[in-house]
């Protein structure tokens, strides 16, 4: 089975643009979850979709915000981007969720706001 | 709300001894608790998982312990070798189906 993947890898963004990272999860895994991950600051949980509805939400401003398609398929969306919004984002995906089962990570996103 | 309290922030161990890490979590409907594993530069990774009908689970060198009365899981790596060098996460599970995760630890194999 192919792993969980993340795109872009890489992006470099200025301070007032959004930004929209996209996270393709194993086949047949119906959760996703998105974390930020800044140093010395662990997972900070952002919110899980799970068959297309957000199942739970982090402690993170309304300018985050995701959303997750009929093919699993989910995206996470910036708006207004703050020169401390730069981090590492990564996805993970699970069969029917990370309270439950084994998460798989993605790559990451590696974000940084100039 | 739900927390779960993770110590040590750092542990440097001699290789070959072996490593503790604990964890504590508030939520009484707890009732699983992974391990991840994150060497620098990569991933977290699964290593080791239990659940609340368990009390103890072992795999190779790694062993996780659960206490539900004090709420209170650990972390257990014996005969530590330089590629457990890491940072460790533990999580558990709450009552409104997320999962809730440790600050991380980040241990040191000194040769």
């Amino acid at each position: 089975k192919a792993g969980v993947t993340q795109t872009p890898r890489y992006l470099i963004k200025t301070r007032g643009q959004q930004v929209t990272l996209s996270c393709s999860p194993i086949s047949g895994h119906r959760s996703v979850s998105w974390y930020q991950q800044t140093p010395g600051q662990g997972l900070q949980f952002l919110f899980e979709y799970f068959s297309e509805t957000q199942r739970n939400k982090g402690n993170f401003p309304g300018r985050f915000s995701g959303r997750q398609f009929s093919n699993s398929r989910s995206e996470m969306n910036v708006s207004t981007l703050e020169l401390g919004d730069s981090a590492l984002y990564l996805c993970a995906s699970s069969l029917y969720g990370g309270a439950t089962y084994e998460q798989y990570f993605g790559p990451g996103t590696r974000l940084t706001v100039t | 709300g739900e927390n779960v309290e993770q110590h040590p922030s750092t542990l440097s161990v001699q290789e070959g001894d072996s490593a503790v890490i604990k964890c504590t979590y508030s939520d009484s409907a707890s009732n699983y608790f992974p391990w991840y594993k994150q060497e620098l530069g990569k991933r977290p990774q699964l290593i080791i998982d239990i659940r609340s009908n368990v009390g103890e689970k072992k795999d190779q060198r790694i062993a996780v312990t659960l206490n539900k009365t004090a709420k209170h899981f650990s972390l257990h790596i014996t005969e530590t070798q330089p590629e457990d060098s890491a940072v460790y996460f533990c999580a558990a599970s709450s009552r409104d189906y997320q999962l809730i995760w440790g600050a991380g630890t980040k241990l040191i194999i000194k040769p």
